[in-house]
């Protein structure tokens, strides 16, 4: 069974701040989600990597296989990047897309003015 | 942009009820998924769905739940004689391969 492991779990910061948030996981994996939950709860897609380094807009993900260690980073961070940041990973169990996720605790994140 | 959508937003039910959770997953997705959240946990695995059958569940899905996909669209979630603690966010998701893809969820709360 995964665990999954992501720091800090609280973080405050002012805006315009550099903001890294960490996940590991002790089992290999076949890919590792980011995902965006807002206070209404809603769950958003950020990032799916299997490998290397993603970039959409100010947000930067970036994966270590060998390590078992991703993090998600925000350059210029806006208070409305407030909200919990979650790391969910898909084992590499070989059974195709069907594959649950697990989850981490997730990373409360304020940005403020 | 295609999304996956749910009805209802939130559902409040008696002990012992049964509810039927909705979900329309995106239309050329072929995987489904049930995860639920209890407040202040985290998000949880509890049923995957493929090619018209169960392809993983966890030790949380047992024999109170069912899925369905009773026609092309919807994909749906049973949950039989409600108990207290299944009170939750109930989230569907979906995927054409690997990426999953969420719906906003349903709120289940259980009195």
């Amino acid at each position: 069974k995964n665990e999954v492991e992501q720091s800090p779990q609280n973080l405050t910061a002012q805006e315009g701040e550099f903001i890294t948030i960490n996940c590991s996981y002790s089992v290999g994996i076949s890919a590792l989600h980011w995902l965006q939950q807002h206070p209404g709860g809603g769950i958003v897609s950020l990032f799916m990597l299997s490998s290397g380094k993603k970039k959409h807009g100010r947000l930067i993900a970036t994966i270590n296989i060998q390590e078992k260690h991703s993090s998600l980073h925000i350059t210029a961070s806006h208070p409305r990047d407030s909200a919990v940041y979650i790391c969910a990973v898909r084992s590499g169990g070989g059974r195709g897309g069907a594959d649950g996720l697990t989850f981490g605790k997730g990373t409360h994140l304020i940005i403020q003015p | 942009e295609p999304e996956v959508t749910q009805t209802p937003s939130h559902q409040v039910t008696q002990m012992g009820q049964e509810v039927i959770l909705r979900c329309v997953p995106i239309s050329n997705h072929l995987y489904f998924y049930w995860y639920r959240q209890i407040l202040g946990q985290k998000v949880e695995f509890l049923v995957s769905f493929y090619n018209n059958e169960i392809s993983e569940k966890s030790e949380i899905f047992d024999d109170q739940f069912s899925v369905e996909r009773p026609d092309g669209s919807n994909f749906t979630l049973k949950i039989r004689s409600t108990k207290l603690e299944d009170s939750a966010m109930y989230f569907c998701a979906s995927s054409e391969r690997v990426a999953q893809f969420f719906g906003p969820g349903t709120r289940l709360t259980v009195l």
